[in-house]
């Protein structure tokens, strides 16, 4: 079936430090992909999404390319803020059939100290 | 405007007890879902709702677990006999559907309600 891997956790970075979150998938045919982040104490929110290869998702000055051929989507910022710490969920929804749900990574914590 | 809401957001159980978990979409979202989140598990899908009707109850861990939707908003998930092991944060999720299934839809979440069972 179709599932997620992204790195164990947890990060630690200083501010302003480069963020490189690791997320592959398996999947057939060509899934959409999804980075979802939960602030502390907050819900899920979508960060950035991409539906089809060499897409680039961004916001907020993080980004990820859709990688195909290395069925690849990982995460990155070139500047971490301090604000960035939480929870990073890599996700996605198939496509055709079951297109709704969303299977996700088990999360990467990430911690930005000043 | 108003989020996906959730209550309780926290609830304690004793095992064997039922327990009922309530959601509110956002309004005018017509399709709504219910994850799970336990440590070590992840996020699990449990059942996706498209206005009252629910086309997949396919993550529903047991028959213990049960869901229902009326007028095409409040969710309620009902865990019967709740067990140990369903300690974990049900989060709910909404969004808009143009079409079932609802494909390039955002799902929007909740702050989830976070469930021990004792």
């Amino acid at each position: 079936g179709d599932s997620v891997t992204q790195m164990e956790g947890p990060v630690t970075l200083s501010e302003e430090a480069f963020l490189t979150i690791n997320c592959t998938y398996t999947a057939t045919g060509y899934p959409s992909l999804f980075w979802y982040v939960q602030y502390p104490g907050e819900g899920l929110q979508l960060l950035l999404k991409a539906t089809k290869a060499d897409d680039k998702g961004s916001n907020k000055g993080f980004e990820a390319t859709y990688r195909k051929e290395t069925t690849s989507f990982h995460l990155e910022k070139g500047s971490v803020q301090v604000s960035d710490s939480a929870v990073y969920f890599c996700a996605l929804r198939k496509s055709g059939g079951s297109n709704y749900k969303l299977t996700f990574g088990k999360g990467t914590l990430l911690t930005v100290n000043p | 405007g108003a989020g996906v809401s959730q209550s309780p957001s926290n609830k304690v159980t004793e095992k064997g007890k039922d327990v009922e978990l309530r959601c509110d979409p956002i309004s005018g979202h017509t399709a709504l879902y219910w994850y799970r989140q336990s440590l070590g598990q992840g996020l699990e899908f449990l059942i996706y709702f498209q206005g009252n009707s629910a086309p997949d109850k396919s993550g529903l861990p047991s028959d213990r677990f049960s869901a229902e939707r009326t007028g095409g908003s409040v969710s309620t998930l009902t865990i019967q006999r709740t067990q140990q092991e369903d300690s974990a944060v049900y989060l709910c999720a909404s969004s808009l559907a143009r079409g079932s299934p609802p494909a390039g839809e955002t799902q929007y979440f909740g702050p989830g309600t976070r469930l021990l069972v004792l």
